[in-house]
């Protein structure tokens, strides 16, 4: 089975901040990766599927990068609504998720 | 527009099984993949397997081969996940998803989850 690694486990940032979270995978997954945000309560959310691509109605202070092993989910300016859980998953071979970053504001 | 509609909260004892449904509506029924994910209280997502509507046909899991079933109602756009020999280690929110498919591989709708609590 193919084993993701999300770091940090939390973090804690200020309104306007740039965020990152990384994700890498045990093997290659080529760009089969997609990015969710859960709210408590709530279900996953996709914000970025194939590495890169944003989804529809999802705002642009979102993107992602990477392809193979290593991956990276950006905020370009952190907003009161991205309090959130994060979760990396890979889509190469079944589906598997990383463990979640929690994302809190100062 | 898309909806998955998923039943209502379920309490079963350990080593019964427990059905969940996802009444799907808005799209093409057959045309679209549909996973299910689990969550345990406080913890991450776990994948459990995909059914394909149009011809029923699943994978599953590695580790929930053998108590994990999958199918559909073609009649009513409603997929169905029945896992059995339930133990406390199964309380979790169980959620369908709608593969996006194509190329890509995610999941874009999602239902609201079903609480399945597992307890003598």
């Amino acid at each position: 089975d193919i084993q993701m690694t999300q770091s940090p486990p939390s973090l804690s940032a200020s309104i306007g901040d740039r965020v990152t979270i990384t994700c890498r995978a045990s093997q290659s997954i080529n760009v089969y990766l997609n990015w969710y945000q859960q709210k408590p309560g709530k279900a996953p959310k996709l914000l970025i599927y194939s590495a890169s691509r944003l989804q529809s109605g999802v705002p642009s202070r979102f993107s992602g990068r990477g392809s193979g092993t290593d991956f990276t989910l950006t905020i370009s300016s952190l907003q009161p609504e991205d309090s959130a859980t994060y979760y990396c998953q890979q889509s190469d071979t079944t589906r598997t998720f990383g463990q979640g970053t929690r994302v809190e504001i100062k | 527009q898309v909806q998955l509609v998923q039943s209502g909260a379920e309490v079963k004892k350990p080593g019964a099984s427990v059905k969940v449904s996802c009444k799907t509506s808005g799209y093409t029924f057959s045309n679209f993949y549909i996973h299910w994910v689990r969550q345990a209280p406080g913890q991450g997502l776990e994948w459990l397997g995909i059914l394909n509507p149009s011809g029923g046909q699943t994978n599953y899991a590695q580790r929930f081969q053998g108590r994990v079933t999958m199918s559909r109602d073609t009649s009513t756009s409603t997929v169905y996940m029945e896992l059995s020999s339930l133990r406390s280690g199964d309380t979790a929110v169980y959620y369908c998803a709608r593969d996006i498919m194509g190329l890509d591989r995610a999941e874009d709708y999602w239902g609201q989850g079903t609480l399945v609590t597992v307890s003598s």
